[in-house]
């Protein structure tokens, strides 16, 4: 069974800061997904990361993969209140074939207060 | 613009009775997933299907059963409910994509209270 460890579990901070969430694990994973739950709602994808060592950027949102694909970051410059919600992230196996699926962990709540 | 629709929305059970949730995918998805989320908590697999006719279980099946006659369709049914089934319930559809992961499009999710 593959795990994936998310930390802080919940983040409050002021509108303005800058923080990372991280996503850890013992195995290696063929991409790695990053979703964003706001309250009353599904999450949404915000990005996926599939090659070692991959950076994307989103707006003030940047995303990293470990070099060994068994690791993730987020990094929020300058958050606001909008960016306030659960952050999830999500592991694909290798290899993903038929019949596999995504390993959720247990989230980031993140609070941005004004 | 449908995705994934769930209902209902919310419902309140009592101890021992029985329902199901209903979930309808309009995007030709193969793969269909119910999920649990416990309050502040991250995404538990209840049960999942790769195409019609074809289930299986996933973390937390227990107290759960589904079927998948039709690629659109996914419903997920309780048996004798008890209170620690109270959760909201997610159902997802995907595409695989080997390359770039596949993403899961999630449903407003269904509130199920058992007293």
């Amino acid at each position: 069974t593959q795990l994936l460890e998310q930390s802080p579990q919940f983040l409050s901070i002021q509108e303005g800061e800058n923080l990372t969430v991280y996503c850890n694990s013992s195995s290696v994973f063929s991409s790695l997904q990053w979703y964003r739950q706001e309250p009353g709602e599904g999450p949404v994808l915000l990005v996926t990361v599939v090659t070692g060592g991959e950076v994307k950027k989103l707006k003030r949102l940047t995303f990293q993969f470990g070099d060994a694909r068994k690791d993730s970051s987020l990094h929020i410059t300058a958050a606001q209140p909008g960016d306030t919600g659960l952050y999830l992230c999500a592991g694909a196996p290798t290899p993903e074939t038929s019949g596999s699926r995504l390993t959720f962990g247990e989230g980031t709540q993140l609070t941005v207060n004004p | 613009n449908a995705g994934v629709t769930q209902t209902p929305k919310f419902r309140i059970l009592k101890i021992g009775q029985s329902m199901t949730l209903q979930c309808a995918q309009d995007m030709n998805h193969n793969y269909m997933y119910w999920y649990r989320q416990d309050p502040g908590m991250g995404l538990k697999l209840i049960y999942y299907s790769v195409g019609a006719g074809i289930t299986d279980k996933g973390e937390v099946p227990n107290g759960y059963n589904v079927s998948r006659s039709t690629t659109e369709d996914f419903p997920l049914r309780l048996e004798l409910a008890a209170p620690s089934q109270t959760s909201v319930y997610f159902c997802a559809s995907r595409v695989l994509r080997r390359r770039a992961g596949g993403e899961l499009f999630f449903g407003e999710g269904s509130r199920l209270t058992v007293l």
